[in-house]
């Protein structure tokens, strides 16, 4: 089957644009992640869907960033007001964790992720 | 706040054994979990501890001590492919992930 996968590849932008990066799970996947990685650093978590809800949006840097996933499945991390420091490689992870399981039962999948360029 | 600590490079040889370290702060900690990633590429899941001892999984093994807080990658019958960073990750008691800021193994021929 099919991995996580995430759209685009890149994307570079300007100061102040308005950016939406794309990611599809794993079919079946109920909880799906986001996490934001720049050059040298490990993974940084942004925010938890377990679902349609945010079940931890603890890691979202400032109101600039929002994240939805209407249907349980697609979700999208919306950036207004771009800056440069948002450049970075943002990741997306999918696993099977059910609600009320401990995260560490289930392995979580990463997409190749979108390397974002604010210019 | 939560973080870790692994070494920042480690370089080998092909056929050698090689082991990455991890240390970790222990409030709320539930395991330890380890992820390669290739240059470009995305993480993928390697291993999980939650309890002390070692766990294997072919060429790699992953070791827990809750009592040291510490945990440790060994790779074994290093190849070339194995060129990659390695991140140790910590779960504490909320349902995120905190990596380490990785381990960029380097093997020579």
């Amino acid at each position: 089957g099919a991995g996580v996968s995430q759209t685009p590849s890149n994307k570079v932008t300007e100061k102040g644009k308005y950016v939406e990066l794309r990611c599809d799970p794993i079919s079946g996947h109920t909880a799906l992640y986001w996490y934001r990685q720049s050059l040298g650093q490990g993974p940084e978590f942004l925010i938890y869907f377990q679902g349609t809800g945010a079940a931890d949006d603890s890691g979202l840097p400032n109101d600039r960033f929002f994240a939805v996933r209407p249907e349980g499945s697609v979700s999208t991390l919306k950036i207004q007001r771009t800056e440069r420091g948002d450049s970075a490689v943002y990741l997306c992870a999918s696993s099977l964790k059910a609600p009320g399981e401990a995260l560490w039962t289930d392995t979580q999948y990463f997409g190749p992720g979108t390397r974002l360029t604010v210019l | 706040g939560q973080s870790l600590e692994q070494p920042s490079e480690v370089t080998a040889v092909e056929g050698a054994i090689v082991q990455i370290n991890c240390t970790y702060q222990t409030s709320g900690f539930y395991g330890l979990s380890w992820y390669q990633q290739h240059d470009g590429g995305a993480p993928t899941f390697l291993s999980y501890n939650a309890l002390d001892g070692l766990e294997e999984t072919g060429r790699f093994s992953s070791f827990l001590s809750r009592s040291d807080s510490y945990g440790y990658l060994l790779l074994q019958e290093l190849q070339m492919k194995d060129s990659a960073s390695y991140f140790c990750a910590v779960s504490y008691n909320t349902d995120k992930l905190i990596f380490g800021t990785g381990t960029r193994l380097q093997v020579f021929p």
